[in-house]
């Protein structure tokens, strides 16, 4: 079946520039996840929605980082006056929700800031 | 916070060896998921250990989660190239799987 989806692959913008990051999860998880890792750097959480609970932003850096997950299912990372800092890859992830449930992720979006 | 600590960060063997990754997570964890990625891809789940002594194995892979769920351990028994990759440990704190703690990972190399 079709895994997780991110788009676009590769992204290069200017400082500066606002970019949005998509993720369309597997269809019928109810739980999705996104996280950026950066060069020689281990995964970092930024956001979890879990079905219509409010969503963990607690790992977001900035407020320049926001996320929405439109009808449970696609979600969307923006990233406002992006930083050179900001370059890194983006990677969702889904889950069937519940303890014990893997998560599955996508390819990632490979973000770079000139 | 959680914290994981893999090692070693790289490993070279040489094709049919076999190798031991270490997963050492600073509290007691609820469950330890083993990942693999390849560059440029997103991450792979190999395995998830929930219970204090617990090993499971795929193919040539095996992971074991001691007793007093802190430590786990990767072992692949004669690697082959298609074991390459960066092997990645992610920990559940609160039971939850609300938000996984990654390890750094460990780069594994295997040579003919």
């Amino acid at each position: 079946g079709a895994g997780v989806s991110q788009s676009p692959s590769n992204k290069v913008t200017e400082k500066g520039k606002d970019v949005e990051l998509r993720c369309d999860p597997i269809s019928g998880h109810t739980a999705l996840y996104w996280y950026r890792q950066s060069l020689g750097q281990g995964l970092e959480f930024l956001i979890y929605f879990q079905g219509n609970s409010a969503p963990d932003k607690s790992g977001l850096p900035s407020d320049r980082f926001s996320a929405e997950r439109t009808g449970g299912s696609v979600s969307t990372l923006t990233i406002q006056r992006t930083q050179q800092e900001d370059s890194a890859v983006y990677l969702c992830a889904s889950s069937p929700g519940g303890p014990y449930s893997p998560l599955h992720f996508g390819n990632g979006t490979r973000l770079t800031v000139t | 916070s959680q914290e994981l600590e893999q090692s070693p960060q790289s490993l070279i063997v040489q094709e049919g060896k076999n190798l031991t990754i270490n997963c050492t997570s600073s509290k007691t964890l609820y469950g330890l998921y083993w990942y693999k990625q390849k560059y440029g891809e997103g991450l792979i789940f190999l395995m998830m250990l929930q219970k204090g002594g617990e090993e499971k194995s795929h193919e040539k892979i095996t992971a074991k989660l001691d007793e007093k769920k802190q430590q786990s351990s990767l072992h692949i028994t004669a690697s082959q190239p298609s074991h390459a990759g960066i092997y990645l440990c992610g920990a559940d704190g609160t039971g939850t799987a609300s938000k996984l703690t990654f390890g750094t990972g460990t780069r594994l190399q295997v040579t003919l």
